[in-house]
């Protein structure tokens, strides 16, 4: 049983440089949502969606574009990488009904911005 | 609007000794809460969940906490900790009926031999 699985785990990019993480998950949860973790700033959502076709912003969207065109998957597009967009990022899923709420991240992708 | 705090960032405590990691949060509206558990490089992993009824909730790995609503907190505890305890600990609330979920900064726990 896979989960959440998110790829690439490290990325190296030069600013100004475009690139998707990708995120699927094999749950058929309807939910699924991008995430960024700094220190001492715990995690911000950036994106998420309810379901295929919707997407909506969350508390730090700028530089990043998301799309949800099937239940399965998931990715972040960033159009042009700036240094401040170094983080760890993580994607998650949540089925209301069957998973009690509980949401299932997968394990991070390592992104620098030089 | 949704808040979470957490407001200790690191916790050392000694090898067997109990410890609390506290959690306050404020939504005008019924909740859900979480912890979770991130050990070093890797992913965020569900301890324990208050979704509904007793308000003393059990986790994995001897974690609970308890629901107060009064005081609008969600402190997890443990009796007795263990070096492979320490690791960083997020509390997360989200509003029923919604998908949206709100993280705390999050509480770094080391355990001390």
């Amino acid at each position: 049983n896979a989960g959440v699985t998110q790829t690439p785990k490290f990325q190296v990019l030069k600013t100004g440089q475009s690139m998707t993480l990708q995120c699927a998950q094999d749950m058929n949860h309807e939910y699924m949502s991008w995430y960024r973790q700094d220190p001492g700033m715990g995690l911000r959502l950036i994106h998420y969606s309810v379901g295929a076709g919707i997407t909506d912003q969350g508390e730090v969207p700028n530089g990043y574009n998301v799309s949800r065109s099937t239940t399965e998957d998931f990715p972040l597009r960033l159009l042009s990488a700036a240094p401040s967009q170094t983080s760890v990022y993580f994607c998650a899923s949540s089925d209301q009904g069957n998973s009690g709420n509980t949401i299932y991240f997968g394990e991070g992708s390592w992104l620098t911005v030089v | 609007a949704q808040s979470v705090t957490q407001l200790d960032s690191q916790v050392p405590v000694f090898e067997e000794a109990p410890v609390e990691l506290r959690c306050n949060y404020s939504s005008s509206v019924s909740v859900y809460l979480f912890w979770y558990v991130q050990y070093p490089n890797q992913g965020l992993q569900l301890l324990l969940k208050y979704l509904s009824g007793s308000t003393l909730v059990k986790g994995i790995n001897g974690f609970e906490a308890e629901f107060n609503k009064s005081q609008t907190s969600f402190h997890l505890r443990k009796p007795s900790v263990h070096i492979s305890d320490t690791a960083e600990y997020f509390c997360a609330v989200s509003d029923q009926g919604t998908y949206k979920y709100i993280f705390g900064t999050g509480t770094r726990l080391k355990v001390l031999a």
